[in-house]
């Protein structure tokens, strides 16, 4: 099971702005380790869609943007799009053990 | 622009070994990068498997530690996951990606490849 903890669903209306939240502990994210964000239309393989905490990819639209901040971090998606229904996951690493990466439990994200 | 694919069979019997090869295109495996595998299973969310650096170092989640073995060729530009011992809960959709060094984010992914465990 996942130690990053995302909610199951959001949904907004077309323009509006939505938050993901990914909840950690203070192995992973609140020991300072980067947040990744990710985009998975069902079918096709995941895309990286924000870099450590709050960088965007050439090519991603600014209206994605994301933030870190103790032991969580957050993915804002302003004025909603159809395109934008879909996954997201957030990524980070953990230090228990021998130390791996994680993936949140995903969020599904619905464009009313 | 580099490119991923994986390669490999589609159906492994139970308590068999999945072995999957992804392929690099567009540049080279031997670059400042690490190369991960990472899995979901049909409906349900990322898992990440391990990694792996030209030099052959590797790192595995721990949960999968016990059967996996990631490898490189470098004279083919490949790298590999071996997963031993295998049930139906090793089914999915198996990735590969290239990992940026340092902050680990996984930034070309590959089509993905499914993998069924069945009899």
């Amino acid at each position: 099971q996942s130690v990053l903890t995302q909610p199951p669903s959001v949904s907004g209306a077309p323009g509006q702005r939505v938050t993901i939240s990914c909840t950690g502990s203070s192995s992973n994210i609140g020991a300072g380790y980067d947040v990744h964000w990710y985009q998975q239309v069902p079918g096709t393989a995941p895309k990286l869609l924000i870099y450590v905490n709050n960088n965007r990819p050439s090519g991603v639209p600014d209206r994605f943007s994301g933030s870190k901040s103790g032991t969580s971090a957050s993915l804002a998606i302003t004025g909603l799009q159809a395109e934008d229904e879909a996954d997201y996951y957030c990524q980070s690493y953990d230090s228990s053990l021998s130390g791996f990466y994680v993936f949140g439990t995903g969020t599904k994200v619905t464009v009313l | 622009q580099v490119q991923l694919q994986e390669s490999g069979p589609g159906l492994v019997k139970p308590s068999g070994t999945l072995s999957l090869t992804c392929t690099v295109s567009g540049g080279s495996i031997s670059s400042s990068n690490w190369w991960s595998w990472v899995r979901q299973p049909p409906g349900k969310g990322l898992e990440w498997i391990g990694e792996i650096y030209h030099s052959g170092s590797t790192n595995y989640h721990p949960s999968l530690k016990s059967r996996v073995t990631i490898s490189v060729d470098k004279s083919k530009n490949q790298f590999s996951l071996k997963l031993n011992s295998v049930t139906a809960a090793d089914t999915a959709v198996y990735y590969c990606a290239r990992e940026q060094a340092g902050t680990g984010q996984l930034d070309y992914w590959g089509q993905g490849t499914l993998v069924t465990v069945s009899s």
